[in-house]
């Protein structure tokens, strides 16, 4: 069974930092795309960030880049999305999920991120 | 203009059928994208329901009801959503997405009320 668990949420002051985390199991995690993807509350689906199976590649919605960084350690079937300079419009749950389209197209539960002062 | 264009909501009775249609920004044309629909329920996070490019290209999500199939009407620039026999399950936000400019792009949803 697929199961992606997301951590490293919380409340931040605008201008700080958090490093979400995304725990992955019951697939071989180094043959898959991974994605982060976000819901300000009451709002819609937002893409953030995905990489490559080795992690090779790497591409960003154009509001995230240069201040957050995805990554990954297929040794420890983990994702990660390293969020700087975060802003008040960053509020948002934030889903860790598998390749799209594929067989591992699933997500986790979310963790949720709150930018205020 | 966005992307991707879902009309915010669509309302259906119980055993009918409900089109959800996705439509792409003039110059983008449909015939060139696989199109990915998830269904999403409050306090859930959103589900893999298939992704559809062509007759022979098209996949249904893991355990997903073959109720649930993909189209496209290329004179509307757009892809469809089909639900047959629609159950108050049913109920839910559905999202298109597509693979562009390097980007995943989502539309911004359509919630689907069944009664």
């Amino acid at each position: 069974e697929v199961q992606l668990v997301e951590s490293g949420g919380g409340l931040v002051q605008p201008g700080g930092s958090l490093r979400l985390s995304c725990a992955a199991s019951g697939f071989t995690f180094s043959r898959y795309w991974m994605s982060w993807v976000r819901q300000a509350p009451g709002k819609g689906l937002e893409w953030v960030a995905n990489v490559k199976k080795d992690g090779s590649e790497k591409f960003y919605v154009d509001s995230v880049k240069g201040r957050f960084t995805i990554s990954r350690d297929n040794a420890k079937n983990s994702l990660y999305l390293q969020m700087n300079s975060l802003r008040a419009d960053d509020t948002a749950v934030y889903y860790c999920a598998g390749e799209a389209g594929s067989d591992v197209d699933y997500w986790g539960q979310g963790t949720l991120v709150t930018v205020s002062s | 203009q966005a992307v991707l264009t879902q009309p915010s909501s669509l309302s259906a009775s119980p055993g009918a059928s409900a089109s959800l249609t996705c439509t792409l920004r003039s110059g983008i044309n449909v015939g060139a994208y696989r199109i990915y629909w998830y269904q999403q329920k409050p306090g859930s996070p959103p589900q893999y329901l298939l992704r559809y490019k062509s007759d022979s290209d098209k996949q249904q999500g893991s355990g997903v009801p073959s109720r649930f199939s993909g189209s496209k009407d290329a004179s509307a620039n757009a892809g469809i959503l089909l639900i047959s026999g629609l159950q108050s399950e049913d109920e839910a936000d559905y999202y298109c997405m597509i693979w562009h400019s390097s980007a995943w792009v989502f539309g911004g949803g359509t919630k689907l009320t069944v009664l």
